[in-house]
């Protein structure tokens, strides 16, 4: 059971080229997301998905893509890198049914990927 | 629009004496309030969680509490150990929406 497995874990980009931060949880979760931290900023919403075909946009949804044709995999592209999106993304999962409490959306995280734009 | 603020500052305490953070939000009526850990380089790690309707969580040497009159969580390290030296960060939480993270306060136990 590896949990949520994020791909790269560094990666550098000039400005204007696109990329894809890969994502995965071993989980059955349906939930899956996608944050950006940064210093002084906390973690915000990029893009979420609570099942296999639906997602929804978050806080900061702008330069970026997803798509979740499975239950597994919720990549995140990038469509034409900028320096702003600098930043290191998390990807989070959850399965609100849990032992902890129903209904609470209680995330685990993967690595991080760090994406420098030069 | 909502927000959450957490000291932006670094708690500095010795070995063995309590720890206690703050969150606080507005614009905000959260079903929920999480907090989790985060190591550098590392992703977040849930720790507790407390619902709106409860005053005070424990586990272990943890203890969270919250008052949504203030609007306020605040959390608890009894005993503390350079081991919990790290990022703490309190996320809000309605239903299964997304969840609204603070940008945490980093906690550094001297030995």
């Amino acid at each position: 059971n590896a949990g949520v497995t994020q791909t790269p874990k560094f990666q550098v980009l000039k400005t204007g080229q696109s990329m894809t931060l890969q994502c995965a949880q071993d989980m059955n979760h349906e939930y899956m997301s996608w944050y950006r931290q940064d210093p002084g900023m906390g973690l915000r919403l990029i893009h979420y998905s609570v099942g296999a075909g639906i997602t929804d946009q978050g806080e900061v949804p702008n330069g970026y893509n997803v798509s979740r044709s499975t239950t597994e995999d919720f990549p995140l592209r990038l469509l034409s890198a900028a320096p702003s999106q600098t930043s290191v993304y998390f990807c989070a999962s959850s399965y609100s049914g849990t032992v902890l409490s129903s209904g609470a959306n209680v995330l685990t995280f993967g690595a991080g990927s760090r994406l420098t734009v030069l | 629009s909502q927000k959450i603020e957490q000291n932006s500052e670094a708690l500095n305490i010795q070995e063995g004496k309590t720890a206690t953070l703050t969150c606080n939000y507005t614009n905000y009526s959260p079903a929920y309030l999480q907090w989790y850990r985060q190591d550098p380089g590392r992703g977040p790690v849930f720790l507790l969680l407390i619902r709106e309707n409860e005053k005070e969580k424990r586990k272990e040497r943890l203890k969270v509490t919250f008052d949504t009159t203030l609007k306020q969580s605040l959390f608890h390290i009894t005993a503390s150990q350079p081991a919990d030296s790290a990022t703490y960060l309190c996320a809000l939480g309605t239903g299964r929406r997304a969840l609204t993270f603070g940008s945490g306060t980093r906690l550094q136990v001297q030995p």
